[in-house]
């Protein structure tokens, strides 16, 4: 069975802190892992990774995927308050498209 | 940007009504998907549709109902609705292969 986790489920930092969080994941024929950030609403798309060892970086964000390992990490520098939310991974199933989603890290930064 | 428009933020209904719940995109996406999302078990799959009148079941399809009749709208359908189905309920839309795209979710309430 196809399988996402997400470590750990919930992290508490200070502003300007660095965090990283992890995605563990087991998916035969694995296409790519899509990480989302969602705050009060619908999760909104950060990154789409496909290939190991290649840095995706948007602003104080950025990720990287280790395909041999079977993992992701989302790393966030400088934190701030406006980065509190809920960050969730998934992977397209074994079978096509549909996402599996792991359960999520809900990061609350505070002042 | 992609727009994923969900026609309500907030419903309440009764136990026992047949509840319909409207979802349209505007980026011809020819994937969307019905997820519903609780605490604690994360984002799991109900229904996806690949093409206009096509559905597919995803992990937890009991109770529920489809209907794709034009490629922009997924319709989600509770055939008598039970309190056990009250929970926050995500579409979302893509193309294949791509990230998908959230709609801000309808939050139901069952009483």
């Amino acid at each position: 069975e196809d399988k996402v986790v997400q470590s750990p489920l919930s992290l508490v930092v200070h502003e300007g802190d660095t965090v990283t969080l992890n995605c563990s994941y087991e998916v035969t024929n694995f296409r790519s892992l899509l990480w989302y950030k969602q705050e009060k609403k619908a999760p909104t798309f950060l990154f789409m990774l496909t290939s190991s060892g290649i840095e995706k970086k948007s602003g104080r964000l950025s990720s990287i995927l280790d395909k041999k390992e079977l993992f992701s990490i989302l790393n966030i520098t400088a934190t701030q308050t406006g980065d509190s939310a809920i960050y969730l991974c998934a992977v397209p199933n074994s079978g096509n498209t549909p996402l599996v989603f792991g359960k999520g890290t809900r990061l609350s930064v505070i002042a | 940007d992609v727009k994923v428009t969900q026609s309500s933020r907030y419903l309440v209904k009764r136990t026992g009504e047949k509840v319909f719940l409207e979802c349209v995109q505007d980026m011809d996406h020819e994937n969307m998907f019905w997820y519903r999302q609780d605490p604690g078990l994360g984002l799991r799959l109900i229904y996806f549709s690949y093409d206009v009148k096509m559905k597919e079941k995803g992990d937890i399809p009991e109770g529920y109902s489809v209907s794709r009749e034009k490629k922009e709208r997924f319709s989600l359908i509770l055939e008598s609705a039970s309190t056990n189905q009250t929970s926050m309920y995500l579409c979302a839309s893509s193309f294949s292969p791509g990230p998908q795209h959230f709609g801000d979710g309808t939050r139901l309430s069952i009483l």
